[in-house]
């Protein structure tokens, strides 16, 4: 079964840009035919799509969000990644990554990393 | 603001039902049977527990099940034990400009 584990820094300056890599283990990212997403939760609220990557690179994203967001595949290293650019306050959440089997919900889910913006 | 509706909150005691409405439009719940729940402990990573409406995964309990009606969709817990104590989140496909809304979440309480 296809485990997921966020990793990158929890503390972000506002107007810089969020990085966040997601490995994957127990099998390959580029053999699959699966959707890798990542969500987000801010401090006692809900959840939020950010976007979804395809694995022959076919990307989607929240539209709220899309002038700031790019997702990318590492087949060598298994991962997939987040960048979210000028951040401020509001971006401050529990970022998750999660695997998306058929293009319609999030199956398994990694533990979460929470990002902080701020000076 | 979410873009699906969900009650704050929902109680029942042990052994008995709590049901969850999640209403969204026809854009999203009522134009597509794509909707799913999630449950999530304090602290613990969200947990699919039904998917495309009314399907369980593996491992999931049959105590819990999901219906819609038009724009709306429910999650039914039955025979609550302490452990169904949790947020629960209702997601739904929105078509391929938004692709995915989620409700603001309802926090299930065992009495």
């Amino acid at each position: 079964q296809l485990q997921l584990q966020e990793s990158g820094p929890g503390l972000v300056k506002p107007s810089e840009t969020l990085s966040l890599t997601c490995t994957v283990s127990g099998g390959s990212i580029s053999s699959s035919t699966y959707y890798w997403a990542w969500i987000r939760q801010p401090p006692g609220k809900g959840l939020e799509w950010i976007g979804s990557i395809f694995h022959r690179g076919i990307t989607y994203y929240n539209p709220s969000l899309k002038s700031r967001v790019t997702i990318s595949v590492d087949t060598p290293k298994n991962q997939f990644s987040l960048k979210l650019s000028s951040v401020t306050a509001a971006d401050t959440a529990v970022y998750y990554c999660a695997i998306d089997s058929n293009g319609y919900y999030f199956d398994s889910w990694g533990q979460g990393t929470l990002v902080t913006v701020s000076s | 603001q979410s873009a699906l509706t969900q009650p704050p909150s929902a109680s029942g005691s042990p052994g008995q039902s709590v049901t969850i409405s999640c209403t969204g439009t026809s854009s999203d719940v009522g134009g597509y049977n794509f909707v799913s729940w999630y449950q999530q402990h304090p602290g613990k990573a969200p947990k699919l527990m039904i998917y495309e409406v009314s399907n369980r995964p593996s491992g999931v309990p049959d105590r819990f099940s999901g219906s819609k009606s038009g724009n709306t969709a429910s999650l039914t817990v039955s025979g609550l034990q302490a452990e169904d104590e949790a947020d629960y989140y209702c997601s739904s496909y929105a078509g391929s400009n938004t692709y995915f809304v989620f409700g603001a979440g309802t926090k299930v309480t065992v009495l």
